[in-house]
């Protein structure tokens, strides 16, 4: 079975901060991990995934995530926040078949001016 | 760019109406799901689509059903809506087999049910 958590249900940072979201793994087999973001009233857009190629996934909007196996981490940063990142944020794992998305249960990004 | 659209932005129905999701996708996608979205549970999946015709239940099935006529369009199905239903409802659409697997998401519908 495969599960994923997210510590922090909200985060908050000052814009130009660095942004550290939080997601941790199981999974019994190799997983794909995968960021989400989703920005008020829309659907998810995938901001980066790991498919068991390098361990430092680069995303869009200057996100980056590093798959720790002996941590079963995949946790978000981006090293300096802006305003526009102000969003909730999924981490989600997935085995080979990608049949069966798991969903953390999201964290809440706020950027303060 | 993949384009998952889904019929409504927001909808609001009564206690015991049947109600249809509709969500089209344009590349063709052999696997689509559909997901309700509920503060602090994340997203839970309902069922899913791997080909015309083709279902399989996925978390939280119960009170729902689905349809897959054409490959392009998977429509969920609330056979008699009741106020716990009230939810944001996101469809995906997936890349094809021997791709990196990757979910595209469509702007979602949020349904209220009085």
């Amino acid at each position: 079975a495969q599960s994923v958590t997210q510590l922090g249900s909200h985060v908050s940072v000052s814009e130009g901060a660095l942004v550290l979201l939080r997601c941790n793994y199981s999974s019994s087999v190799p997983p794909y991990l995968f960021w989400y973001v989703q920005y008020p009233n829309q659907g998810l857009q995938l901001l980066l995934k790991y498919t068991s190629a390098a361990t430092l996934v680069k995303g869009i909007n200057g996100f980056e995530a590093e798959f720790k196996k002996s941590e079963t981490s995949f946790h978000l940063t981006k090293p300096s926040a802006h305003m526009s990142d102000a969003a909730e944020y999924f981490c989600a794992v997935s085995d080979r078949t990608g049949n069966q998305f798991y969903f953390g249960t999201g964290t809440s990004l706020t950027v303060i001016p | 760019d993949v384009k998952v659209t889904q019929s409504s932005r927001y909808l609001v129905k009564r206690t015991g109406e049947k109600v249809f999701l509709e969500c089209v996708q344009d590349m063709d996608h052999e696997n689509m799901f559909w997901y309700r979205q509920d503060p602090g549970l994340g997203l839970r999946l309902i069922y899913f689509s791997y080909d015309v015709k083709m279902k399989e239940k996925g978390d939280i099935p119960e009170g729902y059903s689905v349809s897959r006529e054409k490959k392009e369009r998977f429509s969920l199905i609330l056979e008699s809506a009741s106020t716990n239903q009230t939810s944001m409802y996101l469809c995906a659409s997936r890349e094809p087999q021997g791709a990196p697997e990757t979910q595209y998401f469509g702007p979602g519908t949020r349904l209220l049910v009085l």
